[in-house]
């Protein structure tokens, strides 16, 4: 399988732990993404990067979460501190810049329910 | 506020009919459009996409239609099949990120 894959899948925390997700981009692919969607709702934008620098994070991005690409290769999401709101998909995308348009690939995401 | 906007949460469309799935947007910067197609449980999978220098694109049984001066898009699957059950989100790309809709929760029936 050559898309994006998420890990893990689900994951139930209780309030106030930590928690830290893993996305595995398209190989080729130099930029990678992150987004959050809560039910109702379209996926929110996170944050992102070009190879292994972060270039913008979303005003919804608070302290308590930190994203990382060592390498530009894989990336992590950690969540510190986890509240009830932070219940969301988190999902990641990948692309490949050509040009100036680009077509994000997401992957499956992974819920996470904050007890 | 929404800048993207997909103002019917749902839609019921018999088998083998026209669905059309409409989306609106605020910012005439927009100058790149996707749709994606989302089942319980998965990512968003892309579908097709339309750049503003077109006013439509073709794909199968699906076209794109944009229409700059209203700031509209609009989705048609034709023929409708059953497996097309999904949520579909519109999004605009706004420099390195995409703006998404609320999405439109599309049903065809036998």
């Amino acid at each position: 399988d050559t898309g994006v894959s998420q890990n893990p899948r689900h994951k139930i925390t209780k309030r106030g732990q930590n928690v830290t997700f893993r996305c595995d981009p398209i190989s080729e692919h130099n930029r990678l993404y992150w987004y959050r969607q809560t039910l109702g709702q379209g996926p929110e934008f996170l944050t992102y990067f070009q190879n292994e620098a972060q270039l913008e994070k979303s005003r919804l991005l608070s302290d308590r979460f930190s994203a990382e690409r060592p390498k530009g290769s894989f990336s992590t999401l950690e969540i510190q501190r986890t509240e009830q709101g932070d219940s969301a998909m988190y999902l990641c995308a990948s692309s490949l810049v050509v040009g100036y348009q680009e077509t994000q690939y997401f992957g499956p995401g992974t819920r996470l329910l904050v007890l | 506020d929404q800048q993207v906007k997909q103002n019917s949460p749902s839609l019921s469309v018999q088998e083998g009919r026209i669905s059309i799935l409409n989306c609106d947007y605020t910012n005439s910067m927009f100058d790149y459009f996707l749709w994606y197609k989302k089942y319980p449980a998965e990512g968003p999978t892309f579908l097709i996409s339309i750049s503003s220098i077109k006013d439509k694109n073709e794909d199968g049984r699906f076209t794109v239609f944009l229409n700059k001066s209203a700031k509209h898009l609009s989705l048609h699957i034709v023929p409708s099949q059953p497996g097309d059950s999904a949520v579909y989100f519109c999004a605009a790309s706004d420099a390195d990120k995409l703006i998404f809709g609320t999405g439109t929760r599309l049903q065809v029936f036998p």
